[in-house]
């Protein structure tokens, strides 16, 4: 069973604008929550990762929010960019350690068009 | 900021054949995972590894193998090839210490024909 469910699948939007992305899940116990950014035919790269129990977190454009009692994320995008195209996928990791597991969504795809 | 190089980037085989997936990260982390990503599907644990000569399994194991020969290199190895097995193959690391980042590689897409 799908653990961690993200939404939209995908998403178009106008350069300048802003967007936010949702992640929802039942992973248990959740250690942490990061925001990973994978371009098309890349690896991924974080950017963000939330760990209180009802965090917050802002990274330039990006900004993150995690509350632990809903188990809902968010991550918004401020006045996106052509180059914020890509896929932005959501992982709860289990444990604050690697010796926990990490559960992935399946993604939301952005498209930013002029 | 640590590097983690897959080789090779892209790779079709035929079914049966035999394939090799190569991993090398240079950060001296502990961990080391290959990961399997499908369209509609997050990232899917095929095996990983704590050290050199370790090897545990992960979520999807069947029809893979794995050796993690140095700190450094772990290979994932497909001896009978199946088009079940085309996909976007992840190879990631990470140090063992609290809530630690995990790097990843930049992906090998295999094709099974």
């Amino acid at each position: 069973k799908t653990q961690v469910e993200q939404s939209p699948q995908s998403l178009v939007v106008r350069q300048g604008e802003n967007c936010v992305l949702q992640c929802n899940y039942s992973v248990t116990p959740d250690n942490h929550l990061r925001w990973f950014k994978q371009d098309t035919g890349k690896g991924l790269v974080s950017l963000t990762v939330l760990v209180d129990q009802k965090d917050k977190t802002s990274n330039g454009r990006y900004s993150a929010t995690l509350d632990k009692d809903a188990k809902h994320s968010t991550l918004h995008i401020t006045a996106t960019l052509l180059d914020d195209t890509a896929t932005y996928i959501c992982v709860v990791g289990d444990r604050g350690s690697a010796l926990g597991r990490l559960h992935f969504g399946a993604g939301t795809q952005l498209i930013v068009i002029p | 900021e640590a590097a983690v190089t897959q080789s090779p980037r892209n790779k079709v085989t035929v079914t049966g054949g035999n394939v090799t997936l190569s991993c090398r990260q240079t950060n001296s982390h502990n961990y080391m995972y290959w990961y399997r990503q499908d369209t509609g599907h997050g990232l899917r644990l095929i095996h990983y590894s704590y050290g050199a000569g370790n090897l545990q399994i992960g979520d999807v194991p069947d029809g893979y193998k794995a050796t993690r020969t140095t700190q450094e290199d772990f290979f994932l190895l497909l001896e009978l090839a199946s088009p079940s097995q085309t996909s976007l193959y992840f190879c990631a690391s990470s140090d063992a210490a609290a809530n630690t980042e995990v790097f990843f590689g930049k992906g090998t897409r295999l094709t099974v024909v």
